[in-house]
């Protein structure tokens, strides 16, 4: 069964440093979707990539995250300076087209973040 | 815009009673619903959907949610439970254009 993947499954760094998680889609998912999941709370969206292309990245805190696809298929999250609040489950999921009703979004384990 | 509220942020049942985990949505145009598993530390995995189709939508591990207009409602629930069913459930709303918003969680504890 293809699923989607994402490394590192943990990480620690200290505050002021940078971080990068990586994520590979199902093989076809043209959507990808990266979300932050803080403790105790449900998923909240950061970034959507239709193909390459930045569809949505409105609660992208773009002064210190960024996100690319580069060639529409693996992305990576960086996060740099990383603060303390930046700790949470970083989920990663990819859908087969993207804005359709039926089109289910698949997830990966997630990247834990922990800023000390 | 749309948005999801669970109700009861921890739920414990013993095992082989009924499970019901509360959903309440608002949303300003017609609804797409979701309820999603998570267990410890891994990802989220889809139980069911609404789609707009049946109002009644059966579900992977025996849960199904009925979607009921006039309450604004989709609770998720399981005739028994199971040990393996303690996790953390999440219930989502979308307007159709993969906009989906989670609810806080609730998280399912069987009691042997």
């Amino acid at each position: 069964e293809a699923e989607v993947a994402q490394s590192p499954r943990y990480k620690i760094t200290e505050k002021s440093q940078a971080v990068a998680f990586w994520c590979d889609p199902i093989s076809g998912h043209a959507t990808l979707y990266w979300y932050r999941q803080i403790l105790g709370q449900g998923p909240e969206l950061l970034v959507q990539f239709q193909d390459e292309s930045v569809v949505d990245d409105s609660q992208l805190p773009k002064d210190r995250f960024s996100a690319e696809r580069l060639k529409g298929v693996d992305s990576t999250l960086k996060i740099q300076p990383a603060e303390l609040g930046d700790s949470a489950m970083y989920l990663c999921a990819s859908s087969l087209v993207g804005g359709a009703p039926t089109d289910t979004q698949y997830f990966g384990p997630g990247t834990r973040l922990t800023v000390l | 815009a749309q948005s999801v509220t669970q109700l009861g942020s921890h739920v414990s049942v013993s095992e082989g009673a009924l499970v019901l985990l509360r959903c309440n949505y608002s949303s300003s145009v017609p609804p797409y619903l979701f309820w999603y598993v998570q267990y410890p530390n891994q990802g989220l995995q889809l139980l069911l959907k609404y789609t707009s189709a049946a109002t009644l939508v059966k579900g992977i591990n025996g849960f199904e949610a009925e979607f009921k207009k006039s309450e604004t409602s989709f609770h998720l629930t399981k005739p028994s439970a199971h040990m393996s069913d303690a996790a953390e459930y999440f219930c989502a709303v979308s307007g159709g254009n993969n906009d989906m918003r989670f609810g806080a969680g609730t998280r399912l504890t069987v009691k042997p």
